[in-house]
């Protein structure tokens, strides 16, 4: 059975600070790997999506990456901003239409 | 563009009383579309999946039904509610099999 576990569960940081959220999945047989944004009450928007096949993708102040052989994926946030703050979750697409999500990271940055 | 829609956005049920929560897409044509499920302390968890009007596929034994009458819209219902199906509930779309899923709004379902 699948697992996506998301370390830290909570992150506070101080504003223009470059931080690394990391998640890491039991089964490396996917197809692909999400990492979504949600904000308090809200649903979930996706910032990027990699492919089984690629290493890593890139959106703006972004960066995720992907070693499905060891089952780790990170994503990488520049410069950040106080609108960053969200709870960040990552999921890995198994069975061609089911995403396993992770639990979150919740992140805060502070102005 | 697309555009996927959820209603009601906030709902408040009695115990055993039935559920209807519709979720519609526009600006795309045979979506897959997929009900999740945010519990408390459990995560995300995918309920039903449609690659197709009226094919519904199960991922969870519950309490609750799918069903998918038009080509772009996707109905989660419930004939009596358990306090157990609180929860918040997304409905997501993608273009194709394994690509990219795109989530709506939500619905805040409080059963009491």
């Amino acid at each position: 059975k699948q697992e996506v576990t998301q370390i830290p569960a909570a992150l506070s940081v101080p504003e223009g600070e470059n931080l690394v959220l990391n998640c890491s999945f039991t089964d490396s047989a996917i197809y692909n790997l999400q990492w979504f944004r949600q904000d308090p009450g809200k649903g979930l928007t996706s910032l990027l999506l990699i492919q089984s096949s690629q290493r890593e993708q890139t959106s703006g102040r972004l960066n995720a990456s992907l070693d499905k052989s060891s089952g780790r994926s990170t994503l990488y946030i520049a410069a950040s901003q106080p609108g960053d703050s969200a709870t960040y979750l990552c999921a890995v697409l198994e069975g061609a239409q089911k995403l396993v999500f992770g639990q979150g990271t919740r992140l805060t940055i502070n102005p | 563009s697309q555009t996927i829609h959820q209603w009601p956005a906030t709902l408040v049920q009695p115990v055993g009383s039935p559920l209807s929560l519709e979720c519609t897409v526009e600006g795309t044509s045979n979506p897959n579309l997929y009900w999740y499920r945010q519990a408390a302390g459990r995560g995300l968890q995918l309920l039903f999946y449609s690659v197709g009007i009226g094919q519904i596929s199960s991922e969870v034994p519950q309490n609750l039904s799918a069903s998918r009458p038009q080509d772009r819209q996707f109905i989660l219902s419930s004939k009596k509610l358990l306090l157990s199906d609180s929860g918040f509930y997304l409905c997501a779309w993608s273009v194709l099999t394994y690509n990219e899923q795109f989530f709506g709004p939500g619905t805040r379902l409080t059963v009491l």
